[in-house]
């Protein structure tokens, strides 16, 4: 139980473009889920805290215009980034937490690649 | 707020020797506090977790944790080291208005030499 999966897992585009990444939980409903960013070589850096039906907070420093975050349902959340440059290349990971689970239990997706060429 | 901060980056030690990874951890109230295991271009998994029930904690693949409050640490050791285990480690600690985010430290390479 307790799975959470990210689409795609790897993706390449062209700068100036968006992609939108995926994240959900597949055996139970999650109210919240988390994006974190993970540069090569580094630790995970939270993005946003993601909940169900109402808008993301983002952490400080991250620019809310460009991961653009949707949290539709219990078991779906998904981030775009928008106008995509290089520097935005990036290992992304999700989070999700159990809607009657302990509050500070998470269950990790797989991860997508992002590389903007 | 919570923190964590992971001494060493990179630990490289002999298969079959013991295995030590240090986390320290700034808050006086320490809700739980979680050791995560990260495969080359793998997710991320749960060793263990520490949630104040025990003070010593058991995890999966032979790791364990002692938590101690008087050193604020959170240190992660195994007895004996396995190919197996080289991958990123990542001591993580709750922390927001209600302790549901996670805020990871810096991370640490475990090396394991034949």
């Amino acid at each position: 139980g307790a799975v959470v999966s990210q689409h795609p897992s790897r993706v390449i585009c062209k700068s100036g473009t968006s992609v939108k990444i995926e994240c959900r939980s597949l055996d139970f409903q999650a109210t919240t889920m988390f994006w974190y960013r993970q540069f090569p070589k580094k630790s995970l850096m939270l993005m946003a805290t993601s909940n169900e039906g109402s808008k993301a907070t983002y952490e400080q420093g991250v620019e809310k215009d460009k991961f653009l975050i949707n949290h539709a349902s219990l078991t779906l959340s998904t981030l775009t980034v928008t106008s995509a440059h290089p520097e935005d290349s990036s290992f992304y990971i999700c989070s999700a937490r159990e809607r009657r689970g302990l509050a500070n239990e998470q269950f990790f997706g797989p991860g997508t690649r992002l590389t903007v060429l | 707020a919570q923190s964590v901060t992971q001494l060493d980056s990179h630990v490289s030690v002999s298969e079959g020797t013991p295995v030590l990874l240090r986390c320290n951890y700034s808050s006086s109230y320490s809700p739980s506090l979680f050791w995560y295991v990260q495969h080359p271009n793998k997710g991320l998994q749960l060793l263990l977790k520490y949630t104040s029930a025990a003070t010593l904690v058991k995890g999966i693949n032979g790791f364990e944790a002692e938590f101690k409050k008087s050193e604020t640490s959170f240190h992660l050791t195994k007895p004996s080291a396995h190919m197996s285990d080289a991958a990123e480690y990542f001591c993580v600690a709750p922390g927001g208005d209600n302790f549901n985010k996670f805020y990871f430290g810096s991370g640490t390479k475990l090396n394991v030499k034949p």
